[in-house]
């Protein structure tokens, strides 16, 4: 199967830190990406690990554990702008499957 | 100027009409793709092309068909609209060996 598992809601406070997970099935996998999408807009390219380990763009870190299927994606020093939908998504040899979404509330 | 442009925008149109949804990018990409978006679901592949001459379908590919007119035009057409159609369409780009980077506007279809 293609699916992959976030949690669908996730709050946090202006000025922290929080992390948002994915676990995946491993068939045919090639990589693990995360987009944020604002309200009506578009996806925007986060990231993406072919690898184990961290990958570090600014705030925002992602992980990957080949081993466990999981990855994770890192937003330190929450701004409210920040509020948007995540989304994971699992790399096949031609294609991209999405999970259907994390989406984050920032509070001051 | 934007990367990747969607048009329309938005579209209203009744049950059994043929429409067409274009997307246009001026990135140099080969790699072209369709997605949908229904609420509260991820996006989903309708088709994609690696380059002018090479279409493939997608996930949910039933009802639709596509045309790769030129490295930076590739269209979506759907033959006989019906209303779970209706969703926010994505046209994507990325450069060879990469996963769709660069999404349009997006279009919001409704089939009445």
């Amino acid at each position: 199967g293609q699916s992959l598992e976030q949690p669908s809601e996730v709050t946090a406070v202006e000025g922290a830190i929080v992390q948002i997970n994915c676990t995946y099935q491993t068939s045919g996998f090639y990589g693990l990406s995360w987009y944020q999408q604002h309200d009506g807009g578009a996806p925007t390219f986060l990231s993406y690990n072919a690898l184990d380990g961290l990958e570090e763009t600014g705030r925002f870190s992602s992980f990957l554990s080949r081993s466990d299927s999981y990855g994770y994606l890192l937003l330190q020093e929450l701004q409210m702008k920040d509020s948007a939908s995540y989304f994971c998504a699992r790399g096949g040899a031609n294609n991209l499957f999405f999970g259907t979404g994390t989406r984050l509330t920032v509070i001051p | 100027d934007a990367d990747v442009t969607q048009t329309p925008r938005n579209r209203i149109t009744k049950t059994g009409k043929r429409i067409m949804l274009e997307c246009s990018q001026t990135k140099g990409h080969d790699r072209m793709y369709w997605y949908r978006q229904d609420p509260g679901l991820g996006l989903r592949l309708i088709y994609y092309s690696f380059d002018v001459k090479d279409i493939n379908k997608g996930e949910i590919s039933d009802g639709y068909s596509v045309s790769r007119q030129a490295q930076a035009k590739f269209s979506l057409s759907l033959e006989s609209a019906i209303p779970n159609q209706t969703a926010l369409y994505f046209c994507a780009t990325s450069d060879a060996g990469e996963f769709p980077r660069y999404f349009g506007p997006g279009t919001r279809l409704t089939v009445t």
